[in-house]
């Protein structure tokens, strides 16, 4: 089965500069890795996901990339804001079963104003 | 659209007594998943239905855990006896077709403490 590492486990950043989250995955038929917000005692959100046909996908600061053949996936966010902090989640699909997803271990991201 | 619903938000219960929660997923959406989330980590899915039927229980502690989600819309969850380990965060999410890699979308969650 799928099995998904994430790093790093809390990161800092000045506001306005960007961050990146790394994710590496182990099963090559993967195909969907979307990326969840979670703040504090709320429910995990969508911001981007990616499907394998594509390696990067943008929406205004946010992107996601993929490289297939290194089986990894990142997230970036540029100029970042305060209210960017949150957990950051990323997951992939495990091909083996009934379209489940499978959730790194989260990012906790801080911004400093 | 309405998002997904649960209840109740939070529940206190001593260990070895049993509790259960509530979702009603998004109108229309055919595939409802049950996930546990420990402090400090990812979602960990529990069981996921397609309509009616169980497509995937195979991380739900079946000698405590249950499951059901009767005439393929809302769902209960329920555990008998409590551990203290079961203390987390129980998320619903639900997603619109039967299988392919569909956005879901999460309820707020319903937070159990175990003391």
């Amino acid at each position: 089965g799928e099995n998904v590492e994430q790093h790093p486990s809390t990161l800092s950043v000045q506001e306005g500069d960007s961050a990146v989250i790394k994710c590496t995955y182990s099963d090559s038929a993967s195909n969907y890795f979307p990326w969840y917000k979670q703040e504090l005692g709320k429910r995990p959100q969508l911001i981007i996901d990616i499907r394998s046909n594509v390696g990067e996908k943008k929406d205004q600061r946010i992107a996601v990339t993929l490289n297939k053949t290194a089986k990894h996936f990142s997230l970036h966010i540029t100029e970042t804001q305060p209210e960017d902090s949150a957990v950051y989640f990323c997951a992939a699909l495990d091909s083996d079963s009934s379209y489940k997803l499978i959730f790194g271990s989260g990012t906790r991201l801080l911004v400093r104003p | 659209e309405a998002g997904v619903a649960q209840s109740p938000r939070y529940k206190i219960i001593e260990k070895r007594q049993s509790v259960a929660f509530w979702c009603n997923p998004i109108s229309g959406h055919a595939t409802l998943y049950w996930y546990q989330q420990i402090l400090g980590q990812g979602p960990k899915l529990l069981i996921q239905f397609q309509n009616n039927g169980v497509v995937d229980d195979s991380q739900l502690p079946k000698d405590r855990f249950s499951a059901e989600r009767l005439k393929g819309v809302d769902s209960t969850l329920k555990i008998q006896p409590a551990k203290l380990e079961d203390s987390a965060v129980y998320l619903c999410a639900s997603s619109p077709l039967a299988g392919g890699p569909e956005t879901q979308y999460f309820g707020p969650g319903t937070r159990l403490l175990v003391l």
